[in-house]
């Protein structure tokens, strides 16, 4: 069965540093979506992408955050200058058409010392 | 804003029990999801319901739009079941909402 598959698993960086998160979602897939899970708390939205462009963004998706969609096949989420609270697991998802079931990647464990 | 609540946050159960998990919501939404994590962190995703109800193999998953209201049932539970099941609402281009989640242990 595909699966959306995201890389790496674990990334640990220093504060301050640039980090750029991967996903490849399913091949025929047109709506991706990043979210985020502080440790012990609720997962919760960061943006989601259609048409090569942000349909929607939460208030945490601020000015230091990026998407792109650089080829046909990746789907990256860029960290600018990290900052100790955006520790955090990554998730990545897609889904067919809207109004579908989300299929969610394994997550990028990210800790920023 | 929706707002989206579960319940209970910890469950503890033994194998054989009938399991049900409520969810509700503050808005009217286009779909409710139902998601499954496991200790590793994986998402699963179960159900994706806008009326009555859906099942698959010992899952049942209700949702009652008038009430804005929807319950997961888990017949026959199995210590395999234990995991943190978390309601979502939303869907389409929008971003999902998330319950906190809820802990569950079935017990051999």
């Amino acid at each position: 069965e595909p699966e959306v598959t995201q890389t790496p698993s674990h990334q640990v960086t220093q504060m301050g540093q640039e980090v750029i998160l991967r996903c490849v979602p399913i091949s025929n897939h047109l709506y991706f979506y990043w979210y985020r899970q502080i440790l012990g708390q609720k997962v919760e939205f960061l943006v989601s992408f259609y048409n090569n462009e942000i349909s929607e963004k939460s208030e945490i998706f601020d000015d230091q955050f990026s998407v792109e969609r650089p080829d046909g096949s990746n789907f990256t989420l860029k960290i600018r200058s990290t900052k100790l609270e955006d520790s955090a697991m990554y998730f990545c998802a897609s889904s067919e058409f809207r109004n579908q079931p989300q299929h969610f990647g394994d997550g990028t464990r990210l800790s920023i010392l | 804003k929706n707002e989206v609540e579960q319940s209970p946050q910890n469950l503890t159960a033994q194998e054989g029990e009938f399991i049900t998990i409520n969810c509700s919501y503050s808005v009217g939404i286009s779909a409710l999801h139902w998601l499954q994590q496991h200790p590793g962190g994986g998402i699963v995703s179960l159900f994706m319901l806008s009326s009555g109800k859906k099942k698959h193999g010992r899952l049942i998953a209700t949702i009652n739009i008038q009430e804005k209201h929807s319950s997961l049932h888990i017949t026959a539970s199995h210590p395999r079941d234990s995991a943190v099941y978390i309601c979502a609402a939303g869907g389409g281009a929008d971003g999902l909402t998330f319950g906190k989640g809820t802990h569950l242990i079935i017990q051999p």
